[in-house]
């Protein structure tokens, strides 16, 4: 139990495209979700909050007109980067917190995300 | 601001030594969980401490959770190959009830066969 994905695994796109990350949790329902951001050799940076039907939170520092964040619905929320540039190449992971057992989180395999 | 700090951030060990990374918190934690991200993967929830000075053991894993809760640390007895991969501990961020968790450097542990 307890399985989030992420989709793509992995895409190549040209500067100034956006990008839609999707990540589902696949066997149980997350309030809130976490989208993260990692450089290579680095720890995880938290990008935003997302919880169901609400405005997502962003962490200081990060664009919210960039990251677009959509949480649907309790199993799905989307990370749009929008007109991405070189320099959001990184790897977004997606993490969702279950209803029940609140203080765990459950990450998802991750996003490789190279601009042009 | 709240920090999570761990060291060491590398270690190079030969297979059959042991291991040990330490997490340190500027503030008292609720709890601690630790993650390991094997290279090219995603994290992958460990365990949870809870109670101040809990130490709990995972096969040749023993982590340990500090009596003012405010350090951790992993202990990996006679490594294996298996074990390669980067360890991270991480703690509540304080005041947020939405589980916004704060993540510490990581130790990258790499190991010679």
């Amino acid at each position: 139990g307890a399985v989030v994905s992420q989709h793509p695994s992995r895409v190549i796109c040209k500067s100034g495209t956006s990008v839609k990350i999707e990540c589902r949790s696949l066997d149980f329902q997350a309030t809130t979700m976490f989208w993260y951001r990692q450089f290579p050799k680095q720890s995880l940076m938290l990008m935003a909050t997302s919880n169901e039907g609400s405005k997502a939170t962003y962490e200081q520092g990060v664009e919210k007109d960039k990251f677009l964040i959509n949480h649907a619905s309790l199993t799905l929320s989307t990370l749009t980067v929008t007109s991405a540039h070189p320099e959001d190449s990184s790897f977004y992971i997606c993490s969702a917190r279950p209803a029940v057992r609140y203080n765990e989180q459950f990450f998802g395999p991750g996003t490789r995300l190279t601009v042009l | 601001g709240q920090q999570v700090m761990q060291i060491p951030q590398y270690q190079h060990v030969q297979e059959g030594e042991d291991f040990t990374t330490y997490c340190n918190s500027s503030t008292t934690l609720s709890n601690i969980q630790w993650y390991k991200q094997r290279p090219g993967g995603h994290p992958v929830f460990l365990i949870q401490l809870v109670k101040s000075g809990e130490v709990k053991k995972q096969k040749r894993l023993t982590f340990q959770f500090g009596e003012a809760k405010k350090n951790s640390s992993l202990h990996i007895t006679a490594t294996q190959t298996t074990d390669v991969g980067t360890y991270f501990c991480a703690g509540p961020v304080i005041y947020n009830q939405g589980g916004k968790l704060i993540f510490g450097q990581g130790t990258e542990l790499s190991v010679k066969p």
